[in-house]
């Protein structure tokens, strides 16, 4: 149990159009879920909190309007990057905390999505 | 701020060898500790975690112990397998702010 899936698992856009990335818990409802971009050989750097039904909590550095989160239901967040260039090209991963636990409990992860501009 | 080093990979080791990988953290307050594993082409899983000083989490085989006095938490296996291999991240949480902060990531390659 405790599942969570990313789709797609690798895009290849053109530069200056969206790309729409989907993180979903499978087997568990998640209030708040966590977006993270890894850089190749580098740390996973927490992007935003998505909050179920309000806004995302974004981190400082991030711009809010390039990378739109929607997190409509308690198990589905939505990451999408706007106009794309090639420095957004990244590995995007996503995580879900299950709903009545606590932080410290635990996140599942998924698998990521590579995202490469062209 | 808050910031997690890990030693740089890949390590390379056979089979049944020792692994340490190391990790220091540099955190005010009392961060708890988590290890991640990443097996390819998989989502990060929680390995163990250590929430106050001298803790020793284990799982699987691994045991890391939260160093507080040399901001440090070490992850240990005796006897490494083949599937083993994988990159361990070491993360770093505060509950003042529910973020994890993560460390660069440690590739582990053991061979036959």
């Amino acid at each position: 149990g405790a599942v969570v899936s990313q789709h797609p698992s690798w895009v290849i856009c053109k530069s200056g159009t969206s790309v729409k990335i989907e993180c979903r818990s499978l087997d568990f409802q998640a209030t708040t879920m966590f977006w993270y971009r890894q850089f190749p050989k580098q740390s996973l750097m927490l992007m935003a909190t998505s909050n179920e039904g309000s806004k995302a909590t974004y981190e400082q550095g991030v711009e809010k309007d390039k990378f739109l989160i929607n997190h409509a239901s308690l198990t589905l967040s939505t990451l999408t990057v706007t106009s794309a260039h090639p420095e957004d090209s990244s590995f995007y991963i996503c995580s879900a905390k299950p709903s009545g636990r606590r932080l410290t409990d635990t996140q599942y992860f998924g698998p990521g999505t590579r995202l490469t501009v062209l | 701020g808050n910031s997690v080093t890990q030693m740089e990979g890949p390590v390379t080791l056979s089979e049944e060898a020792f692994l340490t990988i190391n990790c220091t953290y540099t955190a005010t307050g009392y961060p708890s500790l988590f290890w991640y594993v990443q097996y390819p082409g998989e989502g990060l899983q929680l390995l163990l975690k250590a929430t106050k000083a001298d803790d020793k989490g284990s799982n699987k085989g691994f045991e890391a112990t939260y160093r507080k006095e040399t901001t440090s938490s070490h992850l240990e296996k005796g006897s490494v397998q083949v599937s083993d291999s994988a990159v361990y991240f070491c993360a770093l949480y505060r509950d003042s702010s529910y973020k994890l902060i993560f460390g660069s990531g440690t590739r582990l390659l053991v061979r036959p």
